[in-house]
């Protein structure tokens, strides 16, 4: 059974930083791109960052380029993001999700996602 | 970067009946286009990708057309278990935009 999991969100300060987890089973985590997404409270899906299988290709929102940055550890079967410089505005719920096999851009599963808030 | 919106943003249909969501993108999008689902207080659930396929597991009652521009999702009979946020998802380029989301109710 696939499962992601999410960790890492919290409360910070603006201007701070937060790194989120997702640890990945059930499937070859190496096969796979990954992809964050976000969703504001009572707001809709927005697309964050995604990573190639062996990490050499990445790519980013413009709202987050140069804030945060995507890794993933294949032996670990994790994904990371980084964030930096954080602000009111980045508050949400992150979700960790899954490239499909046939289009890595596409998610097809989903965890229960990390909720970061950023407020002073 | 490719808007996509999505219509109408809300919609109330009687339990039996069809709910038709439309989404439209700003610039072709060929057939990248996925459509999620998701219920309150859960993660989104992948309904169908590559605009008409239906995902493992998914009802047939879900059914889905559209190319380049100009997309549809359709639920022919309504469940109660249908209650949801609908998303379309442009996935060919990114930023792999989505779009605000369609409200489904029961009438």
């Amino acid at each position: 059974e696939v499962q992601l999991v999410e960790s890492g969100g919290g409360l910070v300060q603006p201007g701070g930083s937060l790194r989120l987890s997702c640890a990945a089973s059930g499937f070859t985590f190496n096969n796979h791109w990954m992809n964050w997404v976000r969703q504001a409270p009572g707001k809709g899906l927005e697309w964050v960052a995604n990573i190639k299988e062996d990490g050499s290709e990445n790519h980013y929102v413009d709202p987050v380029k140069g804030r945060f940055t995507i890794s993933r550890d294949n032996a670990e079967k994790s994904v990371f993001l980084q964030m930096n410089s954080l602000r009111v505005e980045d508050t949400a719920v992150y979700y960790c999700a899954r490239g499909s096999r046939s289009n890595g851009w596409l998610g097809d599963y989903w965890g229960l996602g990390t909720l970061v808030s950023v407020s002073s | 970067d490719i808007v996509m919106t999505q219509s109408p943003g809300s919609l109330a249909v009687s339990l039996g009946e069809r709910a038709t969501i439309n989404c439209k993108s700003s610039q072709s999008v060929l057939t990248y286009l996925a459509w999620y689902q998701q219920k309150p207080g859960q993660p989104p659930k992948l309904l169908i990708y590559g605009a008409s396929t239906r995902q493992s597991g998914v009802p047939d009652r879900f059914s889905a057309s559209g190319s380049g521009t100009d997309f549809t999702l359709t639920i022919s009979s309504l469940q109660a278990e249908d209650v949801a946020v609908y998303y379309c998802q442009k996935y060919h380029a990114p930023p792999l935009t989505f779009g605000g989301g369609t409200k489904v109710e029961i009438k």
